[in-house]
């Protein structure tokens, strides 16, 4: 069964601070990973994804298969980042979704 | 704005009626999907349909139906036999392969 985890239901960091967004995933093959992000007031869109290695206003985030993880990482982090994340894989047929986990950035 | 479009946005219905959420992308997208969004238990796939007059049971799918007559448009019927059906549901679109998943803005149901 493919399953992903996001332990964090909230995180708290203050501006300017790094931030880390844990995730763990669950596959037998090779996945196709991704983060999306949802605003207040706004549609659930997509941040990341693993196969474009992008840096996307600022967060990263880096496949490792060896602990089966794909966290989501920024340096210094703003109050406009303060929204609800979900990281997600797909098996090309369909998209599983973490639980999400709240970031909140303290001014 | 939009591609894939959800109404309405809020929709009111009293306990044992049955209740259909509308579902239309104009991106010529293959795939749609069903999504049931409840506090702390994130996004929990209902149905999903790769192509036309074809769709598959996901995790949650007891007490919903769906049709996928038309390319276009993927509705989800809430039946009276959901037993807890007051949540908020979100649509999406990819392209076949699991590709980026685009959704709408959500239908919020609330029985009474």
């Amino acid at each position: 069964a493919q399953r992903v985890t996001q332990p964090e239901k909230l995180l708290s960091v203050f501006k300017g601070a790094p931030v880390e967004l844990k995730c763990n995933y669950s596959y037998s093959g090779s996945p196709e990973l991704f983060w999306y992000v949802q605003y207040s007031r706004q549609r659930l869109q997509l941040l990341l994804r693993h196969i474009s290695r992008e840096s996307i206003k600022g967060f990263t985030a880096d496949l490792n298969k060896g602990e089966t993880s794909f966290h989501l990482k920024k340096p210094f982090a703003q109050e406009e980042d303060s929204a609800m994340y979900y990281c997600a894989l797909s098996d090309r047929n369909q998209f599983y979704f973490g639980t999400g986990t709240s970031l909140t950035v303290i001014p | 704005d939009g591609g894939i479009t959800q109404s309405p946005k809020y929709l009111f219905r009293k306990e044992g009626q049955n209740v259909t959420l509308s579902c239309e992308q104009n991106l010529n997208h293959d795939a749609m999907y069903w999504y049931r969004q409840d506090p702390g238990q994130g996004l929990r796939l209902i149905y999903y349909s790769q192509i036309v007059n074809d769709f598959q049971k996901g995790d949650i799918a007891e007490g919903y139906s769906v049709s996928r007559e038309k390319k276009e448009s993927f509705p989800l019927t809430v039946t009276s036999a959901q037993k807890n059906p007051t949540a908020f549901y979100l649509c999406a679109s990819s392209r076949q392969g699991g590709t980026e998943a685009f959704f709408g803005q959500g239908t919020r149901l609330t029985v009474v």
